[in-house]
């Protein structure tokens, strides 16, 4: 939605693989969020972007997740040795400023087998 | 720890009903939001609301928000079979940068 535009849409992988999903939003929004959701399940929150650096990381699960920002635009999110628990939908969103809405992307399909 | 708990986890209602789902959340917020997903994939904003106001109006939705009680209600009226769908709410917190941080969702099914 709204300009946010996440690759692949889909990923298939084998466990033991590196990964990298990429976040393509419109310009013009310096908060950049990443969460993972597990199916059925609510949006756990990865880490934040501010402009190009990232004051949260709070929710990265393990130094396996790593994620950059370049040029307050295009985020990349990578998963080394991939394990069958990190599939999940990941999405990023983004916003202008507070009191600002969240725009999502349609999320990548990450599946592990 | 999740921000923001929404009640219940699931619904089910029949179309023309109102639906009412809740979010409480633990800090300071600067404001909340609501987000409807379909199909497990991206989410949509539905409306927010900032901390120093209670109540907030669009179409068939109205928000409220208590800060005294850290709570908001989301009430769908009239509802459709299209509402189908999850509705999470989101807190960002007041101080400092913004982290919108989610709650677990409530599933609503409204039955034709």
């Amino acid at each position: 939605g709204a300009g946010v535009s996440q690759s692949p849409s889909n990923k298939v992988t084998e466990k033991g693989k590196d990964v990298e999903l990429r976040c393509d939003p419109i310009s013009g929004h310096t908060a950049l969020y990443w969460y993972r959701q597990s199916l059925g399940q609510g949006l756990e929150f990865l880490i934040y972007f501010q402009g190009n650096s990232a004051p949260d990381k709070s929710g990265l699960p393990s130094d396996r997740f790593s994620a950059e920002r370049t040029g307050g635009s295009v985020s990349t999110l990578t998963i080394q040795r991939t394990q069958q628990e990190d599939s999940a939908v990941y999405l990023c969103a983004v916003s202008g400023s507070q009191n600002t809405e969240a725009f999502f992307g349609q999320g990548t399909r990450l599946t592990v087998v | 720890s999740q921000q923001g708990e929404e009640d219940p986890q699931a619904l089910s209602i029949q179309e023309g009903e109102n639906a009412t789902m809740n979010c409480s959340y633990k800090t300071s917020i600067n404001n909340l939001q609501w987000y409807r997903q379909n199909s497990g994939r991206g989410l949509v904003h539905l409306i927010l609301i900032r901390s120093n106001e209670r109540e907030k109006h669009s179409g068939r939705l109205r928000v409220t928000l208590d800060t005294s009680k850290k709570s908001s209600s989301l009430l769908i009226t009239a509802s459709r079979a299209a509402d189908t769908a999850s509705y999470f709410c989101a807190t960002a917190r007041s101080g400092g940068y913004q982290k919108v941080t989610f709650g677990t969702g409530t599933k609503l099914q409204v039955i034709p």
